[in-house]
């Protein structure tokens, strides 16, 4: 699996916007963009993916690089509940099985 | 709320028990995964299931671990003879054939005395 490299923490403000980098240099012409993210004591949830163009969603919109060895999680508006671990990860199309390759994703700290 | 489900979410043993969690995936998903988390780490793959058939086994899960889901609904994971080291949150998610968005379960967190 290819790998991901994301900060191990970013701070925000509430209702400030949020980019969160993700670099992946090495990605391959089949390998979706995908971003879950864990609230503390939770599992994972499911934020956003995308191949090669931008992607939106109620929870979030996800900027691919035109060559694809970056992306960006934007949150519009941060709140106090976006504060969670982001993780960025790369899956492979169509292979059959599915598992996700976590990595120590980025830690979002939101402020009041 | 028919999300994924997981029992028990807290579990605290001594070294050397046998501990078993189960699973309640969302209904009509086929695909069922096992996830392993310690402190600090993202989640690790331990084991997938479609349907009742086990089809991929990560070399974290040791012998000591069995995972079991025999009428393709639910799914048990077993610990015997736990040790310190097994001491993490087990994750459960599902999801249906080739769906792109696993749906997770809030974890058990096991605690090896």
């Amino acid at each position: 699996d290819a790998k991901t490299t994301q900060p191990n923490s970013m701070e925000s403000n509430e209702e400030e916007p949020v980019h969160l980098p993700c670099n992946h240099s090495t990605i391959s012409g089949t390998d979706y963009i995908h971003w879950y993210r864990q609230l503390p004591s939770q599992g994972p949830e499911y934020v956003i993916h995308g191949l090669t163009s931008n992607v939106n969603n109620r929870m979030a919109s996800l900027a691919i690089a035109e060559d694809r060895k970056s992306s960006t999680l934007i949150l519009h508006r941060a709140t106090l509940r976006d504060a969670a671990v982001y993780y960025c990860i790369l899956r492979e199309l169509n292979t059959g099985f599915q598992k996700l390759v976590f990595g120590t994703g980025t830690r979002l700290l939101v402020s009041p | 709320d028919t999300g994924v489900s997981q029992d028990p979410r807290h579990k605290i043993t001594k070294r050397g028990q046998n501990v078993t969690f189960r699973c309640d995936p969302i209904s009509e998903h086929n695909r069922l995964y096992w996830y392993r988390q310690t402190l600090g780490q993202g989640p690790e793959f331990l084991t997938y299931f479609q349907n009742e058939a086990q089809l991929e086994k990560s070399r974290l899960l040791s012998d000591r671990f069995s995972a079991e889901r025999p009428k393709g609904s639910f799914s048990t994971l077993e610990i015997q003879r736990t040790e310190q080291g097994d001491s993490a949150m087990y994750l459960c998610a599902s999801s249906f054939d080739r769906q792109e968005t696993q749906y997770f379960g809030p974890g058990t967190r096991l605690l090896v005395l």
